[in-house]
């Protein structure tokens, strides 16, 4: 098993421009988390898919956040325009059944707007 | 917003040494999870301790959960440098959504 497989690990990008992180969960998961990590504020939560639905996008910060799942092995999250104050590691975590389950994190992508 | 505390925020100790984290939460939770997270790395499910439970066993690690005082620890025994990194517990608010305290770094000096 190769474990929540997220690319690309780091992206440098300019203020303005638009960033698409990728999430491969693990096969046979079910629900698929989208999560930021910074200093400030910890890890959050942006949004929740379950059986490829998002069910609670209260977390995504603005409009200019979106995430799909078009199909069970695949996600993205999407930024644009991007802000420097984006800047922070986005983690993609998959679980067998919601919280019950643990949840298994990929590498996370680093992104650094400027 | 984070629900869980974890204190102290930082832990330096001696290889073979234990060491005790605590968490402390808010609100009725269904269920208790520690992660870790290495640097530069993913986080880690290490244990969960579902809320009818009080006490619960992995390898060198043991957690606790007292319910009523909506308190929680990590006791990690006979400490490797390996063990060096940050501890985080999470409290699920309800079925899918996890709240994750600001974390515990440990260093375990050779």
């Amino acid at each position: 098993d190769a474990g929540v497989i997220q690319s690309p690990r780091h992206e440098v990008t300019e203020m303005g421009q638009e960033v698409t992180l990728r999430c491969k969960p693990i096969s046979g998961h079910n629900s698929l988390f989208w999560y930021r990590q910074t200093m400030m504020r910890g890890l959050e939560l942006l949004i929740y898919f379950n059986n490829n639905v998002p069910i609670d996008d209260s977390g995504m910060p603005e409009d200019r956040f979106s995430a799909k799942m078009p199909n069970a092995s695949f996600s993205t999250l999407k930024i644009q325009p991007s802000e420097p104050r984006d800047s922070a590691v986005y983690f993609c975590a998959s679980s067998l059944d919601r919280s019950i389950s643990p949840l298994h994190f990929g590498n996370g992508t680093r992104l650094t707007v400027t | 917003s984070q629900q869980g505390e974890e204190d102290p925020q930082a832990l330096s100790i001696q290889e073979g040494e234990n060491a005790t984290m605590n968490c402390s939460y808010k609100t009725s939770i269904n269920n208790l999870q520690w992660y870790r997270q290495n640097s530069g790395r993913g986080l880690v499910h290490l244990i969960l301790i579902r809320s009818n439970e009080r006490e619960k066993h992995s390898g060198r690690l043991r957690v606790t959960l007292d319910t009523s005082k909506k308190s929680s620890s990590l006791l990690i025994t006979a400490s490797r440098a390996a063990d060096t990194a940050s501890y985080f517990c999470a409290t699920a608010l309800n079925d899918y959504k996890l709240s994750f305290g600001a974390g515990t770094t440990v260093t375990v000096r050779a």
